[in-house]
């Protein structure tokens, strides 16, 4: 079985664009969380989507948005970027989406200049 | 309001030997897993084990057994015989049956030849 796939793995962008990454889940599973990763904040919770609804969302701003499709790939967009965005965003996926472990993707590392 | 807390920032063990990551967790779910996952330098998350709130037993696979002690709201992870490609961070993670995830801070972890 494939694992859980994140494209791009590696993007640098500007201040003040906007961003989309995407991960394709292990096939079968239906639960995408996101995570952003950095040295000083650790790892946090931004989203997660079940069956194409968010129903979990971390503390994050409202410029960190997502959403899920019915064949359970997911996206995550960020508008307007900052300094501060520059992480590694990681995806994981779960079967069926209640208490069972996730898998996690490779990551995508944003660099915001 | 879930928590985990790794009290360990860093931990140096000698090759071969036995060594414990702790884990205290804190939730007011009566049902939930809880986990621990390997990130290598390299930033993949690898998941190690997983244990459920109603296990009576403690979980193991392989070198990694989880010190589930339910009272003490504590879920150690003991990696036994070390070896080298065992260098790198360890996070302790709750999940809820909502879906929600938590992570700990994490404990680096450096095997010695």
């Amino acid at each position: 079985k494939a694992g859980v796939t994140q494209t791009p793995r590696y993007l640098i962008k500007t201040r003040g664009q906007q961003v989309t990454l995407s991960c394709s889940p292990i096939s079968g599973h239906r639960s995408v969380s996101w995570y952003q990763q950095t040295p000083g904040q650790g790892l946090q919770f931004l989203f997660e989507y079940f069956s194409e609804t968010q129903r979990n969302k971390g503390n994050f701003p409202g410029r960190f948005s997502g959403r899920q499709f019915s064949n359970s790939r997911s996206e995550m967009n960020v508008s307007t970027l900052e300094l501060g965005d520059s992480a590694l965003y990681l995806c994981a996926s779960s079967y069926p989406g209640g208490s069972e472990e996730q898998y996690f993707g490779p990551g995508t590392r944003l660099t915001v200049t | 309001a879930q928590k985990i807390t790794q009290t360990q920032p860093g931990m140096f063990v000698q090759e071969k030997e036995a060594v414990t990551l702790d884990c205290t967790y804190d939730t007011s779910d009566q049902s939930y897993g809880l986990f621990w996952y390997k990130q290598p330098s390299s930033g993949e998350m690898i998941f190690l084990i997983y244990q459920g709130s109603y296990d009576e037993q403690n979980a193991t696979e392989g070198r990694y057994s989880l010190n589930f002690q339910k009272a003490r709201k504590s879920a150690n992870l003991v990696i036994s015989a070390s070896q080298l490609g065992d260098s790198a961070m360890y996070f302790c993670a709750m999940r809820t049956n909502a879906g929600k995830s938590t992570f700990g801070d994490g404990t680096t972890l450096t095997v010695k030849p």
